[in-house]
């Protein structure tokens, strides 16, 4: 079956770039999801891509797709404490509306 | 904007009870899901539904069953509430490729 796979933590000073990485394993998969988690809330989308694209950029968010390496990266420039969540990567199976979910990286902003 | 509701933010039961938890969305919404989430698992997918009246099991659906009567409405129950069940209940809706989630009910079985 799928499987998505994610560092727990990362910590970074404000200011500086973070960036998130994600494995997947099915190569099948159309839609590569990024969900933030705000303490205390439930998940909101924060950008997704087609699995037919390498790169999409929106405002300070950019996803980087490698599918050779079934790797999906988000980077967020200009980190801010607002930032400080915890993000999901997760994949959508062609022709499914199952959604696999990654455990989840812990960003830590330092000011 | 898409709303999701929870039922409870918070709930504590004891081991043995019966208990449910409803969502409900306001977008008309043909899929809804429930999740569980724990530190270092991430979301496991519990059971989803794909209309009225149907449902499929996800990974984790041992001990859960789902009750979606109507629409906008979609029920977890628990038939009898363990200690392994203390967990943040997620429920989501999608009508495409974007999921909508409600704000999660933490639920404390003692």
């Amino acid at each position: 079956g799928e499987d998505v796979e994610q560092s727990l933590f990362l910590s970074v000073r404000e200011g500086d770039s973070s960036v998130i990485n994600c494995t997947y394993t099915d190569s099948s998969s159309t839609y590569l999801y990024w969900y933030k988690q705000e303490p205390g809330a439930g998940l909101q989308l924060l950008t997704y891509i087609f699995s037919n694209m390498d790169m999409k950029q929106d405002q300070r968010l950019t996803v980087l797709l490698n599918k050779k390496d079934k790797h999906l990266s988000l980077r967020i420039a200009d980190t801010q404490t607002g930032d400080s969540a915890i993000y999901f990567c997760a994949e959508k199976l062609q022709g499914y509306q199952k959604v696999t979910f990654g455990t989840g990286t812990k960003l830590q902003v330092i000011p | 904007d898409v709303k999701v509701t929870q039922s409870s933010r918070y709930l504590v039961k004891r081991t043995g009870e019966k208990v449910f938890l409803e969502c409900v969305q306001d977008m008309d919404h043909e899929n809804m899901f429930w999740y569980r989430q724990d530190p270092g698992l991430g979301l496991r997918l519990i059971y989803f539904s794909y209309d009225v009246k149907m449902k499929e099991k996800g990974d984790i659906p041992e001990g859960y069953s789902v009750s979606r009567e109507k629409k906008e409405r979609f029920s977890l129950i628990l038939e009898s509430a363990s200690t392994n069940q203390t967990s943040m209940y997620l429920c989501a809706t999608s009508a495409t490729y974007e999921q909508y989630f409600g704000p999660g009910t933490r639920l404390t079985v003692t």
